[in-house]
């Protein structure tokens, strides 16, 4: 099946460093990627969703300031949280569509622990 | 718009009990349905889906789950499950046709008891 791996899987920084996540779609190409942030015990929030070639586009209330997303390749993406703090501590995971016709199913990354200090 | 409802934030069954873990939808358009599975610090993997056809829905590790239209409904089950079964369960859903955004539900634990 469709793999998607993240790196790295777990990260600590200093408050104020920022920190870049990769997500990669290893076996196929994924023109459409997604971002979501867990907090313990919750379900996922769907931060953005990163189209290969273009911007991404933000849910409501996500700054695209602090959370810099690039979709460079049909293979990877990039979240970048900047400037980080205590509070953005979270699971960060991302999804990327695969496409086959007739299907529609995000296959996820194994997300990454970031922890602010 | 759609959402999802979990039910039930902890579901706890013996080991070889069967189990269903409740979800249900509201949606005011057709749409497609998804059951995943996150083992602790890891992402989610997709245990079964639902696009169309047949209504009862096969998925791995022995899971099914029915849509049923008419109680927007998507319960999964299992027959006899196993320890390795313990994990949290999504439920999630999303309008048909073309790219649509995946809403999920705020997940159950299901915790096997030996």
């Amino acid at each position: 099946g469709a793999v998607v791996s993240q790196h790295p899987s777990w990260v600590i920084c200093k408050s104020g460093t920022s920190v870049k996540i990769e997500c990669r779609s290893l076996d196929f190409q994924a023109t459409t990627m997604f971002w979501y942030r867990q907090f313990p015990k919750q379900s996922l929030m769907l931060m953005a969703t990163s189209n290969e070639g273009s911007k991404a586009t933000y849910e409501q209330g996500v700054e695209k300031d602090k959370f810099l997303i690039n979709h460079a390749s049909l293979t990877l993406s990039t979240l970048t949280v900047t400037s980080a703090h205590p509070e953005d501590s979270s699971f960060y995971i991302c999804s990327a569509r695969d496409l086959p016709a007739g299907t529609d199913t995000q296959y996820f990354g194994p997300g990454t622990r970031l922890t602010v200090l | 718009a759609q959402s999802v409802t979990q039910l039930d934030s902890q579901v706890p069954v013996f080991e070889e009990a069967p189990v269903e873990l409740r979800c249900n939808y509201s949606s005011s358009v057709s749409v497609y349905l998804f059951w995943y599975v996150q083992y602790p610090n890891q992402g989610l993997q997709l245990l079964l889906k639902y696009l169309s056809g047949s209504t009862l829905v096969k998925g791995i590790n022995g899971f099914e789950a029915e849509f049923n239209k008419s109680q927007t409904s998507f319960h999964l089950r299992k027959p006899s499950v196993h320890i390795s079964d313990t994990a949290e369960y999504f439920c999630a859903v999303s309008a048909s046709g073309g790219y649509q955004k995946v809403t999920f539900g705020t997940g159950t634990k299901l915790q096997v008891i030996p």
